[in-house]
C-alpha cells in the first residue's frame, strides 16, 4: 500500500514570495491534516480535513495560510506572502477515521524562507 | 486542554543499554497516548498507542510504553539499544471521544542518540 505523497520535498524562497504545497493521502483515508514543524519542536496542527469539509483551522494563520482539498482526496497548502518565521517543515498526515486516530505521515516538505 | 511533556531534548544510550525516554501528558478526560519516531529527512512512524485497553502497550522494534494513570505518565522503553534506533522520539496526545477525532498534541521531542 502507498503511502501519504508530498512535493516538493525541499523549497528555497525569499520572504514575501509565494510558494505551494502538494499532499496525495492513502487511498481511502478520508482524515487529512496539515503540521507545520518548526525545528527543535513536535509538529503543530494547521488544518484538518474531514473529506473535503474543514474540521479544524483554528492555528492555521489565515492571514497568509490558506489549504484546500476540493475533492476529497488531494490537497494543496498554500503561503502568500512567506514570511522568515515560516521556515518549517511542512508535514501531511492522512487517517482512515476509524476510533483511534492513528495517523500516516508523509516525509515532509522542509521549506527555507531567506 | 491537554498537553505533553517530554523529559530531555536530548538523551545519550550506549549500544545494548537500556533505553528510557519520558512522558507525562496532562488531560482533563482519558486520554488516547502514541509514541512516534522521526528519523532524519523522514515522516513520523507510528511506534505504539495506548487507547485504554491493556496498560502495558508493545510497539514495534521491541519498544513498549506503560500508562501509569497516577503519575500521568507514558514512558517508552527498550531493553537494550542498537544504533538504528537513534532519530528522534515523539509523544503525542488526543482525547478519548469515544469514536470522534481528537487532533493530535505533540510534545517537544527527544532526540535519542547511540553510541557505540
Amino acid at each position: 500500500e502507498a503511502g501519504v505523497a508530498q512535493s516538493p520535498r525541499y523549497k528555497i524562497i525569499e520572504k514575501r514570495q509565494s510558494v505551494a504545497f502538494w499532499c496525495n493521502p492513502i487511498s481511502g483515508h478520508a482524515t487529512l491534516y496539515w503540521y507545520q514543524q518548526i525545528l527543535g519542536q513536535g509538529p503543530k496542527l494547521l488544518i484538518q480535513f474531514q473529506n473535503n469539509g474543514v474540521v479544524d483551522d483554528s492555528q492555521l494563520p489565515k492571514d497568509r495560510f490558506s489549504a484546500e482539498r476540493l475533492k476529497g482526496v488531494d490537497s494543496t497548502l498554500k503561503i502568500q506572502p512567506a514570511k522568515l518565521e515560516d521556515s518549517a517543515v511542512y508535514l501531511c498526515a492522512s487517517s482512515f477515521s476509524g476510533k483511534y486516530n492513528e495517523q500516516f505521515f508523509g516525509p515532509g516538505t522542509r521549506l527555507t524562507v531567506l | 486542554a491537554q498537553s505533553v511533556t517530554q523529559l530531555g531534548s536530548h538523551v545519550s544510550v550506549s549500544e545494548g543499554a537500556l533505553v528510557l525516554l519520558r512522558c507525562n501528558y496532562s488531560s482533563s478526560v482519558p486520554p488516547y497516548l502514541f509514541w512516534y519516531v522521526q528519523y532524519p529527512n523522514q515522516g513520523l512512524q507510528l511506534l505504539l498507542k495506548y487507547t485504554s485497553a491493556a496498560t502495558l502497550v508493545k510497539g514495534i522494534n521491541g519498544f513498549e510504553a506503560e500508562f501509569k494513570k497516577s503519575e500521568t505518565s507514558f514512558h517508552l522503553t527498550k531493553p537494550s539499544a542498537h544504533m538504528s534506533d537513534a532519530a528522534e522520539y515523539f509523544c503525542a496526545v488526543t482525547l478519548n471521544y469515544g469514536g470522534s477525532q481528537g487532533n493530535l498534541i505533540f510534545g517537544k521531542g527527544t532526540k535519542l542518540s547511540v553510541k557505540p
